[in-house]
């Protein structure tokens, strides 16, 4: 999988926006752009995933550039429950899931109540 | 529904001796992945089965790791000889197939090896 640059860490205010970028300038035209978090002491939670166009659900929208080259992850209300690791990763669909997720050290967000 | 079931949640074992660990994927669920996460480190990933077809091994950290999936569901993750650099959190995820699709994690089996 190409890889991705995040920032260590980030910082916000409960029940504000939380907007997390992923630069990604590698990225193939095969790459799945996805995003986990990790509460402490939990497994990896699946949050969001994109291709092309912006994505939302209900937890949170993927906004992806015109060129592909970063993304950001936004919360649109960020709660003390929010506060977790965020993981920015690329899945290229060719593998067919034989190469698992490679995870970076990704954002850890940091919420004040 | 269930999700993702690992057991058991925390083993310790003494140097040298073997361990098994336990994953229950969510049912349907044709693609089940092993990670690991030592302490103070990134997950790392170690092995993917589809379906019932043999899984590529490359990813395993030495030959004293092995895994298997019976019948394309429960897998069991085999630390033979084990050694204190062993010592992590083992996750198993599941996914409706593989490629793009969101992998679901379960909970872990935290290892100490003493």
């Amino acid at each position: 999988d190409a890889k991705t640059t995040q920032p260590n860490s980030m910082e916000s205010n409960e029940e504000e926006p939380v907007h997390l970028p992923c630069n990604h300038s590698t990225i193939s035209g095969t790459d799945y752009i996805h995003w986990y978090r990790q509460l402490p002491s939990q497994g990896p939670e699946y949050v969001i995933h994109g291709l092309t166009s912006n994505v939302n659900n209900r937890m949170a929208s993927l906004a992806i550039a015109e060129d592909r080259k970063s993304s950001t992850l936004i919360l649109h209300r960020a709660t003390l429950r929010d506060a977790a690791v965020y993981y920015c990763i690329l899945r290229d669909v060719a593998g067919g899931g034989a190469d698992g997720l490679t995870f970076g050290k990704g954002t850890h967000l940091i919420i004040q109540p | 529904g269930a999700g993702v079931s690992q057991s058991p949640s925390n083993k310790v074992t003494e140097k040298g001796k073997d361990v098994e660990l336990r994953c229950d994927p969510i049912s349907g669920h044709t693609a089940l992945y092993w990670y690991r996460q030592s302490l103070g480190q990134g997950l790392e990933f170690l092995i993917y089965f589809q379906g019932n077809s043999a899984p590529d091994k490359s990813g395993l950290p030495s030959d004293r790791f092995s895994a298997e999936r019976t019948g394309g569901s429960v897998s069991t993750l085999t630390i033979q000889r084990t050694q204190q650099e062993d010592s992590a959190v083992y996750l198993c995820a599941s996914s409706i197939d593989g490629g793009p699709y969101e992998q679901y994690f379960g909970p872990g089996t935290r290892l100490t090896v003493t």
